[in-house]
Parts: structure tokens; sequence; C-alpha cells
């Protein structure tokens, strides 16, 4: 069974850092390319990031590219977020998912999600 | 980045049949562009219907299917529940970054 945990998720300033991590368990890890989706309370789903199984190829939405970065430790099974220079419009709950290939970049299967709230 | 357009909402009796689509900005929307659906209940997370356009996902009740329909991508409820009204959101693929529709309400009345 797929399991995706994801941690690290609290409340954090403009302008603050934080980094998620999502350990994963119920399939091979590297074969799959892992993505982070998040929604802001009340809105709907923005894609957020992904990285290839591999972890040699990532993707930004223009909303975060510069500001986020998508990693992932295959020896760990764990794909993390490391997000800088937090902004109000970040505030949301942000999901782990993992895809269906290595190199996909849309989620099949979702996280429960974690609370990141930025504000002062 | 390309906008991705669906329905604000749309209503369907018990038992009834409604198609949600998902258009592009820039154009038609093909196979190409890998159409996802996903659902998400009220308080719930997403869950994914449909990948690349038509295809299933084990869980993915027999009453949804996916297609192209009039240069959009199409999700068709056929024989509504009233468990199915939720949130329903495409996510379509641009070569770069993924962008999802805004997503369509779906009533069961």
């Amino acid at each position: 069974e797929v399991q995706l945990l994801e941690t690290g998720g609290g409340l954090v300033q403009p302008g603050g850092s934080l980094r998620l991590s999502c350990a994963a368990s119920g399939f091979t890890f590297s074969n799959y390319a892992m993505t982070w989706v998040r929604q802001a309370p009340g809105k709907g789903l923005e894609w957020v990031s992904a990285i290839s199984g591999s972890g040699d190829n990532t993707k930004y939405a223009d909303s975060v590219r510069g500001r986020f970065t998508i990693s992932r430790d295959n020896s760990k099974n764990t794909l993390y977020l490391q997000m800088n220079s937090l902004r109000a419009d970040d505030t949301a709950v942000y999901y782990c998912t993992k895809t269906l290939g290595p190199i996909a970049i849309k989620p099949g299967y979702w996280g429960q999600g974690t609370l990141i709230a930025v504000s002062s | 980045q390309a906008v991705v357009t669906q329905e604000p909402s749309l209503t369907v009796s018990p038992g009834g049949t409604v198609t949600l689509t998902c258009g592009s900005s820039t154009g038609t929307v093909t196979s190409g562009h890998f159409p996802y659906w996903f659902q998400q209940k009220p308080g719930q997370v997403p869950t994914t219907l449909i990948y690349e356009t038509v295809k299933k996902l084990p869980w993915t009740p027999a009453r949804f299917s996916g297609s192209l329909l009039g240069g959009k991508a199409a999700l068709t409820l056929s024989g509504a529940q009233p468990e199915d009204e939720a949130d329903y959101y495409c996510l379509l693929s641009f070569g770069g970054p993924g962008v999802f529709g805004g997503g369509t309400r779906l009533t069961v009345l």
C-alpha cells in the first residue's frame, strides 16, 4: 500500500524558510517521479513542483521558481521541499504526491497534506 | 503560463449524466496535454480519477470516463450518485509545469 507522510508544516513569518519532508513507503521510491501540490484555504489546487525518479530533472511553477527547491533522497525514500522567502500567499496545505511513472509530473497517489501558514 | 478553464459549477440529478470540460487558453486540448482528473470531497484529500485522458485507476468507479470533446478534455459521469457531489479538477501539461483548472463544483440534486 502506498503511504506518503508529510511533515514540517507550521507557522512561519514572511520572509522565513521552511523545509517539508515526505516519507514514502509501499513502492520502489526511485522508480517514480514525485510532486508537490498545494491548496490555499478555500481555494483550488495549485501544482507546485515535480522531480524525476532519479532526481536529476526538476520543474517548478512560476509562482515558486527561484524560492522553492524540490529534492529527494532515494536512500531514505524521502521527498523534500525547501521553501525560502515565504510570502503570505504561500499559505496552504501542501500535498506530497506520487506520480505514475519515472518522469511524470502529475499526481497519482496523495498524502494527507501539511499546513503551512505564513503570517507575522 | 497557460490558463486552464473549467465550469465553475454544474448540477446533475441522481442517476443522470453530466459532462465536465477542461479547456486551455493556448487552444485545443489534445492527448499530448496528458489530461488528468481529480475528485475532492469536502474536507478530504483529493483523489486521482482519470489519467492520460481516458485511463482509470483501480479505485475509479466505472461510471466515470474521460475523453476529448470539442477541443477540450472531458470527464463524463453517467448515473450520478449522491456521493459524487464534490469538486473536480483537471490538470494539463504544457511541456513544463503542470497547470490545474479552477475546478468544477458538482452538485447532485
